[in-house]
C-alpha cells in the first residue's frame, strides 16, 4: 500500500512569490491535514480537510490556503511567501473524518522542504 | 484550548537503562493522547496510543487523568530506540492534533 506521497520534496522562492504543495492520501483516507514544522517552532496545525470541505483551520494568516479535489488528494497554497514561511510542510490523511474515533490515527508524508530567500 | 507539554527538549540515557519522556497535557474533555516518533531521516510514524493499552517496541504510556499526564516509559533503553518523540493529543470534534514540542532521545552505548 503506497503511503502518502507529497510534492515537491524541495521549493525554493523568493519573498513575495507563491509556493504551491501537493499531497496524496492512502488510497480510502478522505481527511488530510497540513502542519507545518518550522526550526524551533516544532508541528504547527494548519488545515484540516475531509469530503472535500475545509473543517478546521489553525493560527495562520489567510494567505495561508488550499483545497481538497474529489480523489480526497490536496494542495497547499502560500501566497506572498515571507521569508519565516520556510520550513518543512507535513500532509497527514486518516480514514476517519468528522466523528470522533480511537481509531483516528494520522500517517504522514515526508514533508515539503519550502525555502524563501 | 487544548495544550501539550514535553518538559525535556534533550534526554539521555544508557544503554539498558530505563526512560521516561514526559508528557503533560491540557483539555477540558476526554481527549485521545498518542506518541508519535520520528527516527533519523524518517517519517514521523504513530508509536503508540493510549485507547490501544498495548506495548510497542518495548514502550508503554498509561494516560493519568488525575495528574493529566502520559509519560513514555521503557524498562531497557536501546540505541535504536535514539530518535525524537512526539507527544500529541486529539480533543473534539475539531480533529486537531496538538503535538508537544518534542524530546530528542539519545541512548548512549
Amino acid at each position: 500500500e503506497a503511503g502518502v506521497t507529497q510534492s515537491p520534496t524541495h521549493l525554493i522562492k523568493t519573498r513575495g512569490q507563491q509556493a504551491t504543495l501537493r499531497c496524496s492520501p492512502i488510497s480510502g483516507h478522505t481527511s488530510v491535514y497540513w502542519y507545518q514544522q518550522a526550526l524551533g517552532l516544532g508541528l504547527q496545525f494548519l488545515l484540516w480537510y475531509d469530503e472535500g470541505e475545509e473543517r478546521n483551520r489553525g493560527n495562520f494568516p489567510p494567505r495561508f490556503s488550499g483545497r481538497q479535489f474529489p480523489n480526497y488528494s490536496s494542495e497547499l497554497n502560500v501566497n506572498a511567501l515571507e521569508l519565516e514561511d520556510s520550513a518543512l510542510y507535513l500532509c497527514a490523511s486518516s480514514p476517519i473524518g468528522r466523528a470522533p474515533s480511537g481509531a483516528n490515527v494520522l500517517t504522514f508524508g515526508a514533508g515539503s522542504r519550502l525555502t524563501v530567500l | 484550548a487544548q495544550r501539550v507539554t514535553q518538559p525535556e527538549k534533550l534526554l539521555s540515557v544508557f544503554k539498558g537503562a530505563p526512560v521516561e519522556l514526559k508528557c503533560n497535557y491540557s483539555y477540558s474533555g476526554s481527549p485521545e493522547l498518542f506518541w508519535y516518533v520520528q527516527y533519523s531521516r524518517q517519517r514521523l510514524q504513530l508509536l503508540l496510543r493510549h485507547i490501544s493499552r498495548e506495548s510497542i517496541k518495548g514502550f508503554t504510556a498509561d494516560l493519568n487523568k488525575g495528574e493529566t499526564s502520559f509519560h513514555l516509559k521503557k524498562p531497557f533503553a536501546q540505541e535504536e530506540d535514539s530518535a525524537m518523540y512526539y507527544c500529541a493529543l486529539i480533543g473534539g470534534s475539531a480533529r486537531q492534533l496538538t503535538f508537544g514540542s518534542g524530546t530528542q532521545l539519545t541512548v548512549l552505548p
